[in-house]
């Protein structure tokens, strides 16, 4: 399967503690996004990279999140001291360039307690 | 700010029923317009697409016309089929210098029962 990858699929954390996701976009996909997406919710963007630059960042991208696309390939975002409203599914997609399809992830809930 | 109003769910219909989901927008300039389907358990995929006013976008029996005049795509299929069972989300794109970045419904669930 070449499709866009997301690791873990699940995670659980303790409030305060910090989390790590992975995303490994479709090879050759210059464009990449992340996205959160809560229960009954329809997704919200979060960031935008092209190649290794981040190019955008939602407010809803506090200064407890960062992400990280090194050499352009796969994609990290790390929340610290995580709180209970972090708690949903994140959602990353990659697109090859202008009016391309997305093509997203199969996401990673976050469950914090 | 963009933004996409959609039905609201769950809808539950028959086997062979007509479907129709309403999807409203509001955008700035001219954005592109997308219906994605989430089946149980699998990502977020796309369903049909159209990039300008009156286009009508198509895919495994669904429709959406692009109107401009009313800012609505609406999803129709003229028979559904218990596979159709899904989460359908209506989204739009505008691009800002490169971001293509999906503004989304909140998603209408679809329960089709044979």
């Amino acid at each position: 399967d070449t499709g866009v990858s997301q690791d873990p699929r699940h995670k659980i954390t303790k409030r305060g503690q910090n989390v790590t996701f992975r995303c490994d976009p479709i090879s050759e996909h210059n464009r990449l996004y992340w996205y959160r997406q809560t229960l009954g919710q329809g997704p919200e963007f979060l960031t935008y990279f092209q190649n290794e630059a981040q190019l955008e960042k939602s407010r809803l991208l506090s200064d407890r999140f960062s992400a990280e696309r090194p050499k352009g390939s796969f994609s990290t975002l790390e929340i610290q001291r995580t709180e209970q409203g972090d708690s949903a599914m994140y959602l990353c997609a990659s697109s090859l360039g202008g009016g391309d399809e997305q093509y997203f992830g199969p996401g990673t809930r976050l469950t914090v307690t | 700010g963009n933004s996409v109003t959609q039905m609201e769910g769950p809808v539950t219909l028959s086997e062979e029923a007509f479907l129709t989901i309403n999807c409203t927008y509001t955008a700035t300039g001219y954005p592109s317009l997308f219906w994605y389907v989430q089946y149980p358990g699998e990502g977020l995929q796309l369903l049909l697409k159209a990039t300008k006013a009156d286009d009508k976008g198509s895919n495994k029996g669904f429709e959406a016309t692009y109107r401009k005049e009313t800012t609505s795509f609406h999803l129709e299929k003229g028979s559904v089929q218990v596979s159709d069972s899904a989460v359908y989300f209506c989204a739009l794109s505008e691009r800002n210098f490169g971001n293509e970045k999906l503004t989304f419904g909140t998603g209408t669930r679809l329960t089709i029962i044979p």
